[in-house]
């Protein structure tokens, strides 16, 4: 199976600064790489599908980047409303689909 | 507009059996797959598996497998997570997701099960 890994787990930063999240496969998956931001006793939402293509609606300020097995989530200036946790997921290998642990981002 | 709807709040005992629904509507349910996402308090996002509404085809997460049971009624647009036996452990927020071509585009409002004696 493959794994996700995000790094780090939580992060605290303050309105206006940049922020990047990490996911890391263990293995090769490609471009089949999505981010969700799930904000506290919410539904997870789709930002960003196969790496860096922004979901319809979502603000420019998040962005994505990466192949293969290393993949970065930003946001270039974080807003009050951007508290939520974010999770990466693979589903290079369907049927199968992983995610990762989730950041947790506090401002 | 899409929408998936899910079923309410459940308690059970332990060795209980149940089932909860996800209702989908505002697009042609058989044209694209279902799967549920475990989400156990304070901790992240788990796939447990999918459906296909239009035949009922079905792949389990090794997590899962023989433990859940997933079925569907294509006539009222709806997919069916089942337990027959619950354990405590069960106790989680499990949300039904719609499988767009490269993501999952909709979500449920989650169903939350909680199993104590």
């Amino acid at each position: 199976d493959i794994q996700m890994t995000q790094s780090p787990s939580s992060l605290s930063a303050s309105l206006g600064d940049r922020v990047t999240i990490t996911c890391q496969a263990t293995e090769d998956i490609s471009n089949y790489l999505n981010w969700y931001q799930q904000k506290p006793g919410k539904v997870p939402k789709l930002l960003i599908y196969d790496v860096s293509i922004l979901e319809t609606g979502v603000p420019s300020r998040f962005s994505g980047s990466g192949s293969g097995t290393n993949f970065t989530f930003s946001i270039s200036s974080l807003q009050t409303e951007d508290l939520a946790t974010y999770y990466c997921q693979q589903y290079y290998h369907l049927p199968m689909c992983s995610f990762g642990q989730g950041t947790t981002l506090e401002i | 507009e899409v929408n998936l709807v899910q079923s309410g709040v459940e308690v059970k005992r332990p060795g209980e059996s149940l089932r909860i629904s996800c209702k989908g509507s505002g697009y042609d349910f058989t044209r694209y797959w279902i799967s549920w996402v475990r989400q156990m308090p304070g901790k992240g996002l788990e796939w447990m598996g999918r459906i296909d509404p239009s035949d009922s085809y079905v792949n389990y997460g090794p997590s899962f497998q023989g433990h859940v049971t997933f079925s569907t009624d294509k006539s009222l647009s709806i997919v069916y997570l089942q337990w027959s036996s619950l354990r405590t452990s069960d106790t989680a927020m499990y949300f039904c997701a719609r499988e767009g071509p490269v993501a999952y585009d909709s979500w449920g409002q989650g169903t939350l099960l909680i199993v104590s004696s």
